[in-house]
C-alpha cells in the first residue's frame, strides 16, 4: 500500500494552461504539505494544511491554490502556468504537524514541464 | 532565522570507503534534525533523525549525532555500497513554527564498484 500517493507522475502542458495535482495519504496523518523542488534539487515548502485548515502559506504566487477536501487529501491547482513553474512537486504528510521529531513522509513527486 | 547548510557535491567514493557528509544549521529555537535520502526518480525517504542535543540517529549503517555546541549533524557511514548512490538532504524542523521543514541543498553521492 502506498502511504503518500500523487497523480499524475508526469505533467506536460503549455504556458497559460490551468492544471491540478492530486495527493492522498492513507497514514491517518493530520497534516499535509506541498513542496517545490527546482532543477538544482533545492526543496522549498509552499503550503501546509492541518485537519483541512491552512497553517503554512509561504510566499507563493496566488496562481497556486491548495485545496484540502478532507484530511487525507491535499490538491494543488495552478492557474496560468508559466515556464518558471516547471519543477518537481512533492506532497508530504506528518502525523501531528507539531512536536519534536514529527517526521514528514513524502510522495513520489509530480514532474511538471511547462512548454 | 532557520537555515541548513550542506557540503556541495557530488561526492564520489569507491565501494567500502568511509562517508562523511557535513551539515550545519542555524535555528531560533530547539529544532529536530533529519537526514533524508532521494533515489533517482523517487520521493524523499527518512534515513534518520534526532530530536535533542547529543542524540544519535542511526539506520542502515548511517549515523549522525546532534551537536548543539557546533550546530552540526554530520552524516557518516563506515563502508558505502553502490546501492547508497543517491542525493542526501539534511533538514531541520522548527517546532515553534508548525514544524516547518528547512532543507539543505542536497549532496549527491556516487559510489563506484
Amino acid at each position: 500500500d502506498t502511504a503518500v500517493s500523487q497523480t499524475p507522475k508526469y505533467l506536460v502542458t503549455q504556458m497559460g494552461n490551468d492544471k491540478s495535482i492530486k495527493c492522498e495519504q492513507n497514514l491517518g496523518h493530520d497534516t499535509m504539505y506541498w513542496y517545490k523542488q527546482d532543477s538544482k534539487k533545492f526543496l522549498k515548502i509552499m503550503f501546509s494544511y492541518n485537519n483541512k485548515e491552512l497553517i503554512i502559506n509561504e510566499t507563493v504566487p496566488n496562481r497556486f491554490s491548495p485545496k484540502s477536501p478532507d484530511k487525507a487529501h491535499l490538491n494543488l491547482h495552478i492557474n496560468s502556468l508559466e515556464l518558471g513553474d516547471s519543477a518537481v512537486y512533492f506532497c508530504a504528510s506528518s502525523q501531528y504537524g507539531q512536536g519534536a521529531g514529527d517526521t514528514q513522509y513524502f510522495g513520489p513527486g509530480t514532474r511538471l514541464t511547462v512548454l | 532565522g532557520n537555515s541548513v547548510t550542506q557540503m556541495e557535491g557530488p561526492v564520489t567514493l569507491s565501494e567500502e570507503a568511509f562517508l562523511t557528509i557535513n551539515c550545519t544549521y542555524t535555528a531560533t529555537g530547539y529544532p529536530s534534525l533529519f537526514w533524508y535520502v532521494q533515489y533517482p526518480g523517487e520521493g524523499l525517504q527518512l534515513l534518520l533523525k534526532a530530536t535533542k542535543a547529543d542524540d544519535k540517529g542511526s539506520n542502515k549503517g548511517f549515523e549522525a549525532t546532534y551537536r548543539k555546541e557546533t550546530t552540526s549533524f554530520h552524516l557518516e557511514k563506515g563502508s558505502v555500497q553502490v546501492s547508497d548512490s543517491a542525493v542526501y538532504f539534511c533538514a531541520l524542523s522548527d517546532p515553534g513554527d508548525f514544524n516547518k521543514f528547512y532543507f539543505g541543498s542536497g549532496t549527491k553521492l556516487n559510489v563506484k564498484p
